[in-house]
């Protein structure tokens, strides 16, 4: 496995602004994904973040509202913009790593965010 | 209909009986299939992965898989209370690299 790091860890926002995490790993990936956790809810995959281009959204997931940045194999970032209180989530970026017989993801401690 | 559907629970079994956890999936194109288990205001942990019809046993956990029925399920023996979480269902929907459509999860509750 690997070890995943997110900051802030959790943060109370008012509606309008923007927040951004980071998703730090101690060794190079490929692979780096975010995710949200509604309250209650399973996880919903936002986009991959790709190493030197722009990342893939989900259908309903939109580069404006979720920028996303990886500028290299260990690090990569994602902006919650012009936040509601809808956004209120816990957000999770996550790493895929080789295995034996398949590749698998690893998920780092996440972001709880709430917005007022 | 959902993609990954899993019974919510919660799933209540003594301590020390076996807790079966279930999984069906819609798309037949899948090809790997996991199980994470989740505690209370934690991220997901890995427990099993599986991708070949059949079971996989890993200590305490077996994952079973079939893929003619488009079915996955965990079990766990000898139940603990530290085994008290919901466990996720994740399936693998990518060709050629990975994409994860995940359940909503199954609430297991282990009483001593």
């Amino acid at each position: 496995s690997a070890v995943i790091s997110q900051k802030p860890s959790r943060d109370i926002c008012q509606r309008g602004t923007s927040l951004t995490i980071q998703c730090q790993v101690d060794s190079q990936v490929t692979m780096m994904f975010w995710y949200r956790q509604q309250p209650g809810q399973s996880l919903t995959l936002i986009a991959t973040a790709n190493q030197g281009s722009e990342a893939t959204y989900e259908s309903g997931f939109v580069i404006d509202k979720f920028p996303i940045s990886r500028p290299n194999l260990t690090f990569s970032t994602l902006t919650v913009s012009n936040m509601s209180p809808e956004d209120s989530s816990i957000y999770l970026c996550s790493v895929l790593l080789a295995g034996g017989t398949t590749d698998t993801q690893y998920f780092g401690p996440g972001t709880r965010l709430t917005v007022l | 209909q959902k993609e990954v559907e899993q019974n919510s629970g919660p799933l209540s079994v003594p301590e020390g009986a076996i807790a079966s956890l279930n999984c069906t999936y819609s798309d037949r194109g899948s090809q790997s299939f996991f199980w994470y288990r989740q505690y209370s205001g934690k991220s997901p942990e890995l427990i099993m992965s599986i991708y070949s019809n059949g079971d996989k046993e890993d200590g305490r956990f077996t994952a079973q898989l079939n893929k003619a029925s488009q079915y996955v399920s965990l079990l766990i023996r000898d139940s603990q209370p530290s085994d008290s979480a919901t466990y996720l269902c994740a399936v693998n929907r990518g060709t050629g690299f990975q994409k994860l459509v995940f359940g909503t999860g199954t609430r297991l509750l282990v009483s001593p």
